[in-house]
């Protein structure tokens, strides 16, 4: 079956522009998952979806960063303002449930530069 | 808070060789242990997860894991390497709020 599916696969835009990164999940999967991945600070967990519960937002870095998630599916991680350091790969994960043993299914990720 | 360290950003074997790729965690409560793999300009796949089933897990493309608890590690082996299996992996525990902390990933090269 169809996999998580990320959108667009790279991006570049100008410091201080707003940037909108999308995430599909598998279909049926309740729980959806941002990270980050970037050279200095490896790989960190950014916010947590389940269900219609509401989200985990404690890896979010910074203010500048939301996340959104419409009908319990599709997930939109907003970056205002963007800065340098936000230069990243930005994956989105999805688990069937809230077992702590479900396997996260991982996107090909959005690469984020800014110049 | 649970962690987990990789010993070892770059390893280096030959092709048929033993591959072994080290991992230690920290936790305070019994821990769920994975293992991904991410290949170049691609996201990251599981290669096997322990769950406090079995201490010794068996994984895809040959890989398995031994959890023990006596020496707080999980490390990754392969007896006999290919070319296709370099990567990089990562080691992750599972926290309590279910989101994954990563090691800081192992390159794996192949040399033929």
């Amino acid at each position: 079956g169809a996999g998580v599916s990320q959108s667009p696969s790279n991006k570049v835009t100008e410091k201080g522009k707003d940037v909108e990164l999308r995430c599909d999940p598998i279909s049926g999967h309740t729980a959806l998952y941002w990270y980050r991945q970037s050279l200095g600070q490896g790989l960190e967990f950014l916010i947590y979806f389940q269900g219609n519960s509401a989200p985990d937002k404690s890896g979010l870095p910074s203010d500048r960063f939301s996340a959104e998630r419409t009908g319990g599916s599709v997930s939109t991680l907003t970056i205002q303002r963007t800065q340098q350091e936000d230069s990243a790969v930005y994956l989105c994960a999805s688990s069937p449930g809230t077992d702590l043993t479900d396997t996260q299914y991982f996107g090909p990720g959005t690469r984020l530069t800014v110049l | 808070a649970q962690s987990v360290t990789q010993l070892g950003s770059h390893v280096s074997v030959s092709e048929g060789a033993l591959v072994l790729l080290r991992c230690n965690y920290s936790s305070s409560v019994p821990p769920y242990l994975f293992w991904y793999v991410q290949y170049p300009n691609q996201g990251l796949q599981l290669l096997l997860k322990y769950t406090s089933a079995a201490t010794l897990v068996k994984g895809i493309n040959g890989f398995e894991a031994e959890f023990k608890k006596s020496e707080t590690s999980f490390h990754l082996t392969k007896p006999s390497a290919h070319m296709s299996d370099a990567a990089e992996y990562f080691c992750a525990v599972v926290g309590s709020a279910r989101q994954l902390t990563f090691g800081s990933g192992t390159q794996l090269t192949v040399l033929p």
